[in-house]
C-alpha cells in the first residue's frame, strides 16, 4: 500500500511566522504535489515536483515555496504566514505523470 | 467555464437506492479519468479509474463518454457508508502530471 505521511495533522501559527509542512511518501514515486482545500473552492494545486530538485508552479503559488531535496520528501514553505493561508493542506504523490494520486491525511493549518 | 464541472448536490437518497453522478470536462484531449471519494475532514481516496470501455467494481460502475465529454458514476444498492463527497478527476493533455479536480458531489444516504 502506498503511504503518504504529513508531519502534522493540526497546526496553529501566528501571522508572519515561517511555516514548514513536510510530506513523505514511501513508494518511490516520481511526482509529488501540494494542494490546499477550502470550502466551496475545492482542491487547488499550489506546487508540484516531478523529480528531485525540480518544481513547477501550480495554480496558486503566491505566498508559498517548496523544496524537494530527496525523492521521498516534499516540503511546503509559507515564508510569512497570513490569515488567508488558513486552510487544509494536502500532499499527494503519483508514480507516473497523469496517474492516480495518493494523498496524505492533510494538515489543518490555522493562522491567527 | 470550469475545466471539470460537477453538480455539488447534495443528493439525498434512501438506503438501497441507485444513484448516478455526472461530470463534464472541457478539454477534449483529456487522457485519464478517475473518481475519488472524500469523507468529511479526511483526504481524498481513489475510488476507481475510468476506462474507455467502462468499468465496474462491485456496486460501483463508471462510464466515459468521450464524444459528449462526460464521465459518470453509478452506485447501486446504496449503503449508509457510501455517504461522502465524490470527486471527478481528469488528466489533461499536458505532460506536467497535473490532475484537475472537480469540486465534488455530496451524497447523503439515509436509513
Amino acid at each position: 500500500d502506498v503511504k503518504v505521511t504529513q508531519s502534522s495533522r493540526y497546526l496553529v501559527k501566528r501571522t508572519g511566522e515561517k511555516v514548514f509542512l513536510e510530506c513523505v511518501q514511501d513508494m518511490d514515486h516520481e511526482n509529488m504535489f501540494w494542494y490546499r482545500q477550502d470550502p466551496g473552492l475545492g482542491l487547488r494545486l499550489i506546487y508540484f515536483s516531478y523529480d528531485v530538485k525540480m518544481k513547477e508552479k501550480g495554480d496558486i503559488p503566491e505566498g508559498y515555496s517548496v523544496s524537494r531535496e530527496k525523492k521521498e520528501r516534499f516540503s511546503l514553505i509559507l515564508e510569512s504566514a497570513s490569515t488567508n493561508q488558513t486552510s487544509m493542506y494536502l500532499c499527494a504523490s503519483s508514480l507516473i505523470s497523469g496517474g492516480e494520486q495518493y494523498f496524505g491525511p492533510g494538515t489543518r493549518l490555522t493562522v491567527t | 467555464r470550469k475545466e471539470v464541472e460537477q453538480d455539488p448536490g447534495p443528493f439525498n437518497v434512501p438506503e438501497g437506492a441507485t444513484v448516478a453522478f455526472n461530470c463534464t470536462y472541457s478539454n477534449s484531449a483529456s487522457q485519464s479519468f478517475f473518481w475519488y471519494r472524500q469523507d468529511c475532514r479526511k483526504e481524498p481516496k481513489l475510488l476507481m479509474s475510468v476506462y474507455s470501455s467502462g468499468n465496474e467494481d462491485g456496486r460501483f460502475t463508471a462510464q466515459l463518454n468521450r464524444a459528449s465529454q462526460y464521465i459518470s458514476l453509478l452506485i447501486r444498492d446504496s449503503k449508509l457508508s457510501d455517504s461522502a463527497t465524490y470527486l471527478c478527476v481528469v488528466f489533461g493533455s499536458s505532460n506536467t502530471g497535473k490532475l484537475i479536480f472537480g469540486q465534488g458531489t455530496t451524497l447523503q444516504v439515509k436509513p
